[in-house]
């Protein structure tokens, strides 16, 4: 199977902008984590959506949003772009096959987002 | 919310060596520990997991071990090789409905040859 995938891998863009990033998860994986990675703070989540659902957001700002769709294919927004947001962001899927056991979550390469 | 704590941040060994990477946790509802492994310039690997029914998992060189009563959990790594320096970061899943991984801020592990 093809694995995580996410467009673009790079991006630079400036203070005031927006951004939208893309993942695609392994075939058959209902579940898409966002996290964002940066030196200082590791990984942080962000939000996880499952069947087109946001189940859970972490302590971020409301400039970033999501979505998913019903190919459970996901996309991450963040507006009005701020230098702090300079990171790695990596999205994970995974099968979530609603037993309540956590299933194992694959990462995709990752959308490095710059701003200016 | 869920807290994990990761220590050392950084570790080198020389090769052959074991290396041991500590992770302590905060919600005792957490119940599926995964340890990932990234590479410079790549994305995190899953490399070993446990569950919280089980107290020790072994996998070639790699070990871990939960302990539930002190909320903690280490990674051990023997006869380490080049090959295996990178990040470790250490993982808590809570059960029930919070479907969220909480990190650790990461182990940078170095091998010297």
């Amino acid at each position: 199977k093809a694995g995580v995938t996410q467009t673009p891998r790079y991006l630079i863009k400036t203070r005031g902008q927006q951004v939208t990033l893309s993942c695609s998860p392994i075939s058959g994986h209902r579940s898409v984590s966002w996290y964002q990675q940066t030196p200082g703070q590791g990984l942080q989540f962000l939000f996880e959506y499952f069947s087109e659902t946001q189940r859970n957001k972490g302590n971020f700002p409301g400039r970033f949003s999501g979505r998913q769709f019903s190919n459970s294919r996901s996309e991450m927004n963040v507006s009005t772009l701020e230098l702090g947001d300079s990171a790695l962001y990596l999205c994970a899927s995974s099968l979530s096959r609603g037993t309540g056991a956590a299933d194992t979550q694959y990462f995709g390469p990752g959308t490095r987002l710059t701003v200016l | 919310g869920e807290n994990v704590e990761q220590h050392p941040s950084t570790l080198s060994v020389q090769e052959g060596d074991s290396a041991v990477i500590k992770c302590t946790y905060s919600d005792s509802a957490s119940n599926y520990f995964p340890w990932y492994k990234q590479e410079l310039g790549k994305r995190p690997q899953l490399i070993i997991d446990i569950r919280s029914n089980v107290g020790e998992k072994k996998d070639q060189r790699i070990a871990v071990t939960l302990n539930k009563t002190a909320k903690h959990f280490s990674l051990h790594i023997t006869e380490t090789q080049p090959e295996d320096s990178a990040v470790y970061f250490c993982a808590a899943y809570s059960g029930g409905s919070n479907y969220k991984l909480t990190f650790g801020k990461g182990t940078l592990l170095t091998v010297n040859p």
